[in-house]
């Protein structure tokens, strides 16, 4: 299966954008790049997903790199509700497939 | 919507003991998946149904762990003679679409603590 990089932990202030990146390399041309976060004493929660053009929604926006070995999930005005581990997966295109997660980047806010 | 539930919250069981937790998933979902999460790393995958069915299983599950989806709609996680190896973060997650466009809509979790 194809695996995904993220940094351990990232730190960002209140109100400014936080670009998380990611780096999957060996990507295949069926994944979709699926990014999840969760919150402290919580269960994850999806966020966005991609396959080959950059998506926004009212969570974030996500930034694929032309060749697709990397993406960078962008929070735009990072919020103190905003702080928590932060998961990027590559998900193929068959259905029931799991979600395989990595231990994902630690994104903390500060005020 | 009311998302997904699952029951009990929190499990301290001893070594030994047999223990069941239950998942209700969003009820339109037909697909339904058991991860378990330990302290300080992401959740691994145990299960997955499509309605009734029990279509893959990770090789986590050893023969202590049974899961059901009677009817397909809510799922049970039993574990039986429980090992302290067992105590972690146990999430039921939901979907409808499966596949590249899935969004899998996870519970708040059953968190067991095996002494």
């Amino acid at each position: 299966d194809a695996k995904t990089t993220q940094p351990n932990s990232m730190e960002s202030n209140e109100e400014e954008p936080v670009h998380l990146p990611c780096n999957h390399s060996t990507i295949s041309g069926t994944d979709y790049i699926h990014w999840y976060r969760q919150l402290p004493s919580q269960g994850p929660e999806y966020v966005i997903h991609g396959l080959t053009s950059n998506v926004n929604n009212r969570m974030a926006s996500l930034a694929i790199a032309e060749d697709r070995k990397s993406s960078t999930l962008i929070l735009h005005r990072a919020t103190l509700r905003d702080a928590a581990v932060y998961y990027c997966i590559l998900n193929k295109w068959q259905a029931g497939t799991a979600l395989i997660f990595g231990k994902g980047t630690t994104l903390s806010v500060s005020s | 919507d009311t998302g997904v539930s699952q029951d009990p919250r929190h499990k301290i069981t001893k070594r030994g003991q047999n223990v069941t937790f239950r998942c209700d998933p969003i009820s339109e979902h037909n697909r339904l998946y058991w991860y378990r999460q330990t302290l300080g790393q992401g959740p691994e995958f145990l299960t997955y149904f499509q309605n009734e069915a029990q279509l893959e299983k990770s090789r986590l599950l050893s023969d202590r762990f049974s899961a059901e989806r009677p009817k397909g709609s809510f799922s049970t996680l039993e574990i039986q003679r429980t090992e302290q190896g067992d105590s972690a973060m146990y999430l039921c997650a939901s979907s409808s679409r499966g596949g590249g466009l899935d969004e899998q809509y996870f519970g708040p979790g059953t968190r067991l603590t095996v002494t």
